[in-house]
C-alpha cells in the first residue's frame, strides 16, 4: 500500500525555525496535509497545500511541496515552547479503495523546543 | 457550536466485556472515520462510513464492530475480540469521502482513551 514517511524526533531552541519533512508515495494526491496533535488530545488540521502549488504560507507556517522528489516540508518561523507537539503529514490518495481509506498518515515528527 | 464530540474521555474495561465508544458530529459531513492510535504506530484505520447505513473495514478492523444509523453518529464497539485494545481511539468526520478535493478533508475529535485491566 501507499506509505508516508517522516522522521519521528526533532529538537529545536525557542526563536529558531523548525523544519519537518515528509515523504509520500502517491505522485497523483491532490491534496496533502498537517496535522498537530498536542499531548492527550486530537489532530487539529494546521496547514494543507493543493498539489498544482509549490508554496503555501499562513504566518508563521510555511509548506513547501516538491512534486517531483514527492517531498513535502513545514518550516515554523520563530518556534515557541506551544509549538511543542508530534506533527503528522497526509497525503490524499486520488485512488483510494479497500482498507487504507482515502487519507495516509506518517507516524508523526515530535517536536521538541528547548526555551 | 459546530464539531465532532467523543466520549467518554477515559474509559477503563475488563477483560470479556465488550464496550462502545461515542463519536457525533454536526458539521453535516457524510464520511466518519475510526482510528487507532498507539505510540510510535501513527493513526491506523479501523472502520470507514461514507454515508448513512454503509461502512468498510479497515486495515485494523478485527475485533472492532461499527454501525451507522444516522448522519451525526458512527458509534464503536471493541469487543472481547479484540486482543489488544489498550489505545487511544480518534474519530473523524469529512464532507464526503473520495471525490480528491477540499472536501476529503478529515477532521478530528478529541479523543478517548481505553486502558484494558
Amino acid at each position: 500500500g501507499e506509505d508516508v514517511e517522516q522522521s519521528l524526533f526533532l529538537s529545536v531552541r525557542e526563536g529558531d525555525s523548525s523544519v519537518i519533512n515528509c515523504t509520500y508515495t502517491d505522485s497523483s494526491s491532490t491534496y496533502l496535509y498537517w496535522y498537530k496533535q498536542e499531548p492527550g488530545a486530537g489532530l487539529q488540521l494546521l496547514t494543507y497545500i493543493f498539489s498544482n502549488m509549490d508554496m503555501k504560507q499562513d504566518q508563521r507556517l510555511t509548506v513547501l511541496l516538491n512534486k517531483k522528489d514527492k517531498h513535502l516540508s513545514l518550516r515554523i518561523a520563530d518556534t515557541q515552547t506551544g509549538d511543542s507537539a508530534i506533527y503528522f503529514c497526509a497525503e490524499n490518495l486520488r485512488n483510494y479503495g479497500g482498507s487504507q481509506g482515502n487519507l495516509i498518515f506518517g507516524k508523526g515528527t515530535k517536536l521538541s523546543v528547548k526555551p | 457550536d459546530g464539531g465532532i464530540t467523543q466520549s467518554p474521555k477515559y474509559l477503563f474495561r475488563k477483560e470479556g466485556q465488550n464496550v462502545t465508544l461515542s463519536c457525533e458530529q454536526n458539521l453535516n459531513h457524510d464520511a466518519m472515520y475510526w482510528y487507532r492510535q498507539d505510540p510510535g504506530q501513527g493513526l491506523r484505520l479501523i472502520y470507514y462510513s461514507q454515508i448513512v447505513n454503509d461502512f468498510q473495514k479497515g486495515d485494523i478492523a478485527e475485533g472492532y464492530s461499527v454501525s451507522r444509523e444516522k448522519k451525526e453518529s458512527f458509534p464503536l464497539t471493541v469487543t472481547s475480540a479484540q486482543k489488544n485494545p489498550t489505545a487511544f481511539y480518534l474519530c473523524a468526520s469529512s464532507i464526503v469521502l473520495g471525490h480528491g478535493g477540499n472536501a476529503d478533508t478529515q477532521y478530528f475529535g478529541p479523543g478517548t482513551r481505553l486502558t484494558v485491566l
